[in-house]
């Protein structure tokens, strides 16, 4: 079945300590995106990318990046994890939307736990 | 700035009962989503509506477009535990590749 995959599912890690978060589709969508979610609200975008094309939403801070080195993967990068980062990391894909409607598929989420 | 706003925000129900979730907004979309999140896990979509006026239905939910395009609703008949969930909608604009999440609906609904 085709699908989003998210790896891992749980991750620990220490304050500072440096954290990548993995994403692989198997559906072939140009886009795709990484949301981090905290109890109970809604996704927040952290940015996405069109194909190669990197777009960084104004308010994500730059202790995350991102990397995409294939239309399958795509990293999430956070150089130097702090308490208020704990939350759960959300990939999602979407296919070109030429003609077509935003409809994102979600994997099953990374919930980060930082000590 | 787009805004989706839900109610209610949290719905705590038996199994049997019926309920209905709204998402409002001032904006018009050019399409809206519905998902689904269980704890632990990744929201999944449950449709896609796009026309003014469109009513769709998936089982016991059923889902209705504003005809603006400004607001919808989500109705669920004879609710069962398994519906437990945080619902969310989402509006597309059309223009950007963002969508713009509403602010969430947890329902619980108890044996």
């Amino acid at each position: 079945d085709a699908m989003v995959i998210q790896n891992p599912r749980y991750q620990v890690t220490q304050f500072g300590k440096p954290v990548t978060l993995s994403c692989s589709q198997t559906l072939n969508h140009n886009v795709m995106y990484w949301y981090q979610q905290k109890s109970s609200q809604a996704p927040k975008l952290l940015f996405h990318y069109y194909d190669k094309d990197f777009n960084n939403e104004a308010d994500t801070p730059d202790n995350f990046q991102s990397r995409r080195p294939n239309t399958s993967f795509c990293f999430l990068d956070i150089r130097s994890p702090g308490l208020g980062d704990a939350a759960m990391y959300l990939c999602a894909t979407s296919r070109d939307l030429a003609g077509g409607f935003n409809e994102q598929f979600f994997g099953p989420g990374t919930r980060l736990t930082v000590l | 700035t787009q805004l989706l706003e839900q109610s209610p925000q949290f719905l705590s129900i038996q199994e049997g009962e019926n309920l209905t979730v709204y998402c409002n907004s001032s904006s018009v979309f050019s399409s809206l989503q519905w998902y689904r999140q269980e704890p632990g896990e990744g929201p999944v979509l449950l449709v896609t509506v796009v026309t003014g006026g469109e009513v769709k239905k998936l089982k016991r939910l059923t889902f209705q477009f504003g005809d603006a395009r400004k607001d919808s609703s989500l109705h669920i008949t004879a609710a069962q535990t398994g519906d437990t969930g945080l619902y969310l909608c989402a509006g597309d604009d059309g223009r950007t590749d963002k969508l713009i999440f509403g602010t969430g609906t947890r329902l619980q609904v108890f044996p």
